[in-house]
């Protein structure tokens, strides 16, 4: 069984500061990993991914993330935040092994404030 | 590249009535596709799986007879909402993968049943 804790149901940070958002992991073998973000009534956006390589993913937006096996996570980083970043996140992990079904975790919202 | 569409994206039905949403994958082949349910402030819910030309497979608890897939190209995958009821309300989301690392995902649709 795989399974992700988002362990802050909201974040809030103001803007041009730093911004982290939590995610760890449960997943036998090797985990793919990935971030999305989620405006109001919309669909999920693709931000980035760990497959394998270098543990620091770069992905859109200027977020990027931190694979972290020992202690099975990988959170979201944003340097400088902007109010336009409030939404609401979501991590997924899935096995290596396992097919492509993606397990999500409960989600995070985001709120910048100026 | 990688655009997943929904249609309708709203849509409002009386009980009783059924309601069929389509996902499609605009620029590439999904041999398989996703449908997810989504309700307010929660994270998405994994409703089954269909892989092209097969029958669909279903999560537990989600009855096949109420929520019909078709996966009938490699392209278009349907979901119908059979007699449908208020509890049915709520926001679908389907995606589309077309390999074992991605999954696009589409816009979303908004049922609501009166």
């Amino acid at each position: 069984a795989q399974s992700v804790a988002q362990p802050e149901d909201q974040v809030n940070v103001a803007e041009g500061n730093p911004l982290t958002v939590k995610c760890t992991y449960s997943v036998s073998g090797n985990p793919y990993l990935f971030w999305y973000v989620q405006y109001p009534n919309r669909g999920l956006q693709f931000l980035l991914k760990y497959i394998t390589g270098d543990n620091l993913v770069k992905g859109s937006y200027g977020f990027e993330a931190e694979f972290n096996k020992s202690q099975t996570s990988f959170h979201l980083k944003k340097p400088s935040a902007l109010v336009s970043d409030s939404a609401l996140y979501f991590c997924a992990v899935r096995a290596s092994n396992a097919g492509n079904m993606l397990t999500f975790g409960g989600g995070t919202r985001l709120m910048v404030k100026p | 590249g990688a655009v997943v569409s929904q249609h309708p994206s709203r849509v409002i039905c009386k009980s009783g009535t059924s309601v069929k949403i389509e996902c499609r994958s605009l620029d590439f082949q999904a041999t398989t596709m996703f449908w997810y349910r989504q309700f307010p402030k929660q994270s998405l819910m994994l409703m089954a799986t269909s892989n092209e030309g097969s029958k669909a497979t279903y999560e537990q608890g989600v009855e096949k007879d109420k929520f019909l897939i078709n996966h009938a190209s490699l392209t278009l995958s349907t979901l119908t909402v059979t007699s449908a009821h208020p509890e049915d309300s709520s926001f679908y989301i389907c995606s589309a993968s077309p390999d074992k690392y991605e999954q696009y995902f589409g816009p979303g649709t908004r049922l609501t049943v009166t």
